[in-house]
């Protein structure tokens, strides 16, 4: 079965731009969480959606927003970009609950 | 709060020689604890998981509540076990959560 798909691959945007980075989770999926991985921080947790609905959120601005869709396919929003945002950006999707969470190969990010 | 700390970022052996991969973690409440490892150019995946008690591909790992550790070990390194290897803690604090923290890493070589 196909895996989680991240799109785009690789995005390259200027201080100041918004962009939109898209998961598709496995199918019959219905959790998806996104993590943002840096060198200095590691992989930290940005939030998870359930069924459409925001469970769950971590320590970012709210320039950091998200959405999950009814066919359970998410975005996450980055708005007002900063350099400081580059950064490869996970997303991970699961059944349910104590279920395994699945990585996709991620979105890398960089802000100039 | 939840904290996961791997001292070691960099680990190197030879092949055929034991390794441990350190993880220690904070949390007030019960956890749940997994090793996640990430082979070159490959997407994270999960390697294993406490409540499982298994050991995947030579790998073993004991939950110490004791000690709050959850060290990663294998009696026996081989050259196809280099990777990033991150261990991640989930808690639970009411309800449904599905907030993994990671610790940042350790990179694992083991030479020939």
């Amino acid at each position: 079965k196909a895996g989680v798909t991240q799109t785009p691959r690789y995005l390259i945007k200027t201080r100041g731009q918004q962009v939109t980075l898209s998961c598709s989770p496995i199918s019959g999926h219905r959790s998806v969480s996104w993590y943002q991985q840096t060198p200095g921080q590691g992989l930290q947790f940005l939030f998870e959606y359930f069924s459409e609905t925001q469970r769950n959120k971590g320590n970012f601005p709210g320039r950091f927003s998200g959405r999950q869709f009814s066919n359970s396919r998410s975005e996450m929003n980055v708005s007002t970009l900063e350099l400081g945002d580059s950064a490869l950006y996970l997303c991970a999707s699961r059944k349910g609950e104590n279920t395994e969470a699945f990585f996709g190969q991620g979105t890398r990010l960089t802000v100039v | 709060a939840q904290r996961v700390t791997q001292p070691e970022k960099l680990l190197s052996v030879f092949k055929g020689a034991p390794v441990e991969l350190k993880c220690n973690y904070s949390y007030s409440g019960s956890p749940e604890l997994f090793w996640y490892v990430q082979y070159s150019r490959q997407r994270l995946q999960l390697l294993l998981r406490h409540i499982s008690r298994e050991s995947i591909k030579g790998f073993t790992a004991d939950l110490n509540k004791g000690e709050t550790s959850f060290h990663l070990k294998k009696p026996f390194a081989q050259e196809e076990d280099s990777a990033m290897y991150y261990c991640a803690l989930r808690g639970y604090s009411g309800g449904s959560n599905y907030k993994l923290t990671f610790g940042k890493g350790t990179l694992l070589t083991v030479n020939p």
